[in-house]
């Protein structure tokens, strides 16, 4: 089974903080992404990445950035968080384009 | 640009009854796929379609694909409690990686 793990399920920090999410998948994946997931908005793409140190921008990038130093392991980095980031963040990866996604747990971050 | 519109937003419904949860995109898509998301839990994949006409069943779950209408259904059969959850649609955009997600439809089947 593919497996995305997420490093925190629950997060707070505070206005200016700078905050890393990470996201690691054990199936050698080459396409991960980050979505944040707000009521009543569904699912939007932040970044993504389709190889080592490849990274492209999703809808909603402004105020975030990514790093993939290794295939495995996608970060997410909000270089001085906001509290308009408060939000449910989602990892995931793809084999291959016309795969479906496998998601990671999620990570809860409230912003104060 | 590629969007993807669900509808209903909610869904409310007795036990054995029969339901179906639209999902329309407005541009050319090549692939389409169902997730369930239950509550503070993430992702779940249900089903891929990837051609015209494609249909996949799962249990009392159906989904099925119409490109030229650019349509894809979700139909639910003599519901159960245990298929409560929120569904998602999501078309990937072509020629790209990314996949644009629908608003998501929350179900709520009553005893």
């Amino acid at each position: 089974d593919v497996k995305v793990t997420q490093s925190s399920r629950y997060l707070v920090k505070r206005t200016g903080e700078k905050v890393f999410l990470e996201c690691v998948q054990d199936m050698d994946h080459e396409n991960m992404f980050w979505y944040r997931q707000d009521p009543g908005l569904g699912l939007r793409l932040i970044y993504f990445s389709y190889d080592v140190k490849m990274k492209e921008k999703g809808d909603i990038p402004e105020g975030y950035s990514v790093s993939r130093e290794k295939k495995e392991r996608f970060s997410l980095i909000l270089e001085s968080a906001s509290t308009n980031q408060t939000s449910m963040y989602l990892c995931a990866s793809t084999v291959g384009s016309a795969e479906t996604q496998y998601f990671g747990p999620g990570t809860r971050l409230l912003v104060l | 640009e590629l969007k993807v519109e669900q509808n209903p937003l909610f869904l409310s419904m007795q036990e054995g009854k029969n339901y179906t949860i639209y999902c329309n995109y407005s541009t050319t898509s090549d692939r389409l796929y169902w997730y369930r998301q239950d509550p503070g839990k993430s992702l779940e994949s249900l089903f891929v379609l990837l051609s015209n006409g494609a249909v996949k069943q799962e249990g009392r779950l159906m989904a099925s694909l119409d490109t030229k209408a650019r349509l894809s259904t979700l139909h639910i059969t003599a519901a159960v409690h245990d298929l409560s959850a929120t569904y998602f649609c999501a078309a990937g955009d072509s020629g790209t990686y990314k996949y644009i997600f629908g608003t998501g439809t929350r179900l709520k089947v009553l005893a």
